[in-house]
């Protein structure tokens, strides 16, 4: 089982849309949670971080799940420009183990916005 | 503040030969990560640093290999280059372990012919 699972998609949607991405994670240890955004052929690019009260950045709302294990990416009003491959991003592990040391990615849920 | 500079962007290799690719960081970050993207699929971590002097492997350390001498720089060596290692690059940094995301260079276009 991936420590990270996310639906890969597409999710194909017209311009204007609230499209939402969720993502699994496994390890009930896991401290931190983010998404990042990659457009084709580019770095990936932090997007927001996730906290547990859930946090707003203009169309964008991330929302934490602890019992349930899982984080969701709601995009509203979706643009053009808003195609882009989302990945959930997850520091696995408490603060005194190497588990922290890194990061776990998703696979990504590929989006595309259409006119 | 330039962030994480990867150098070169592109490159071919012949099997067999060998090249490093450069990553440097000005924002005095500790933890430095190298990952390697082929098309179509995730990221996968091949080494890691968390200071100056200390390095460890990730997921897929075979047929690379690192250095870290000096905060700022974390080069990635590749000995006997092989078609298997025709992938994109990625250098990251992060202040420090906890609540702090990855800040990425711009990536290394790597084909080994």
């Amino acid at each position: 089982r991936k420590e990270v699972e996310q639906d890969p998609g597409p999710f194909n949607v017209p311009e204007g849309a609230t499209v939402a991405f969720n993502c699994t994670y496994s390890n009930s240890a896991s401290q931190s949670f983010f998404w990042y955004r990659q457009d084709c052929r580019k770095e990936p690019k932090l997007l927001m971080s996730v906290y547990s009260s859930g946090n707003e950045d203009g169309r964008f709302t991330a929302q934490l799940n602890r019992a349930s294990q899982y984080i969701s990416l709601l995009i509203r009003d979706s643009k053009l420009s808003d195609s882009a491959t989302y990945l959930c991003v997850v520091n696995e592990g408490p603060m005194n183990n190497n588990a922290g040391n890194m990061l776990t990615f998703g696979g990504g849920t590929r989006l595309m916005v259409k006119p | 503040n330039a962030g994480v500079t990867q150098t070169p962007k592109f490159r071919i290799l012949k099997i067999g030969q060998s090249m490093t690719l450069q990553c440097a960081q000005d924002m005095n970050h500790n933890y430095m990560y190298w990952y390697r993207q082929d098309p179509g699929m995730g990221l996968k971590l091949i080494y890691y640093s968390v200071g100056a002097g200390i390095t460890d492997k990730g997921e897929v350390p075979n047929g690379y290999n690192v250095s870290r001498s000096t905060t700022e720089d974390f080069p990635l060596r590749l000995e006997l280059a092989a078609p298997s290692q025709t992938s994109v690059y990625f250098c990251a940094s992060r202040l420090d372990r906890g609540a702090y995301g990855y800040t990425f260079g711009s990536g290394t276009r790597l084909t080994v012919v």
